[in-house]
C-alpha cells in the first residue's frame, strides 16, 4: 500500500532553515508528482509547491518563491522540502501529500503523517 | 489566486440526518477542452492528515464509503453526506487544483 513517512518534529529559530523529508513506498516513485502543503494553527490548509518526481521539475506558489526549495531523490523514493529564512508565521504542521498522477494539476490521493514545524525564539 | 469559500463554517446534524456543505470559487474550474471540474473535496480529523474523499468534482475516491457524494459545477459545488455517522465528525476542506496556487476553503466543521 502506499505510504510517506515524513521525518520528525522541529524547532528552529528565526531566520533558520528546515528541511523536512518524505519517504515514499508502494508505488513507482517517478510515476507521480508530490505536492507540499502546511496548515498553521487553526488555517486553512496552503499549498506550497509540488514536484514532477520523475523528471524534477517543480512549482512553487508565489507566496514562498525564494524561500522554498523542493527536491527529490530517486535512488532512494525521497522528496525534500526546504524552507529558509523563517519566522513565528511558518510555525505549522507541514505535509507531503501525493498527486493521482504526474502533473501539478491533480488533486492529493495520499498524505504523510505530517511534521510540526516551530519557529520560536 | 482563486479564492475558495465554504458554507456554513459549522454546522450540527442528527445521526441518519443529510448534511451539505457547499463551496465557491472565485472563478470556473471546469476546464472546456476535457469538461472536467477540478475541484476535491478532503476530510481532516483531529491529529490526522487530510483524507481524500472526491475528486473532479463528484468521483468518489476508492474506499469512501458512497454516503459521501459531490455535485456541483463551474464556480458551485457541494458534498453532501446521505446518512450522518459518528465517525463523519470532522472538518471538510473543498479545494481547488485548477490552477496554481492550489488553494482550499477555510473548512466546515461537522459535529452531532
Amino acid at each position: 500500500q502506499v505510504q510517506l513517512v515524513q521525518s520528525g518534529a522541529e524547532v528552529k529559530k528565526p531566520g533558520a532553515s528546515v528541511k523536512v523529508s518524505c519517504e515514499a513506498s508502494g508505488y513507482t516513485f517517478t510515476r507521480y508528482g508530490m505536492h507540499w502543503v502546511r496548515q498553521a494553527p487553526g488555517q486553512r490548509l496552503e499549498w506550497m509547491g509540488w514536484i514532477n518526481a520523475g523528471n524534477g521539475n517543480t512549482k512553487y506558489s508565489q507566496k514562498f518563491q525564494g524561500r522554498v526549495t523542493i527536491t527529490r531523490d530517486t535512488s532512494a523514493s525521497i522528496v525534500y522540502m526546504d524552507l529558509s529564512s523563517q519566522g513565528s508565521e511558518d510555525t505549522a504542521v507541514y505535509y507531503c501529500a501525493r498527486g493521482i498522477d504526474s502533473d501539478v494539476y491533480q488533486s492529493l490521493d495520499h498524505w504523510g503523517q505530517g511534521t510540526l514545524v516551530t519557529v520560536s525564539p | 489566486d482563486i479564492v475558495m469559500t465554504q458554507s456554513p463554517d459549522s454546522l450540527a446534524v442528527s445521526l441518519g440526518e443529510r448534511a451539505t456543505i457547499n463551496c465557491r470559487s472565485s472563478q470556473s474550474l471546469l476546464y472546456t477542452s476535457n469538461k472536467k471540474n477540478y475541484l476535491a473535496w478532503y476530510q481532516q480529523k483531529p491529529g490526522q492528515p487530510p483524507r481524500m474523499l472526491i475528486y473532479w468534482a463528484s468521483t468518489r475516491e476508492s474506499g469512501v464509503p458512497d454516503r459521501f457524494s459531490g455535485s456541483g459545477s463551474g464556480t458551485d459545488f457541494t458534498l453532501t453526506i446521505s446518512s450522518l455517522q459518528a465517525e463523519d465528525v470532522a472538518i471538510y476542506y473543498c479545494q481547488q487544483y485548477y490552477d496554481t496556487p492550489q488553494t482550499f476553503g477555510q473548512g466546515t466543521k461537522v459535529e452531532i
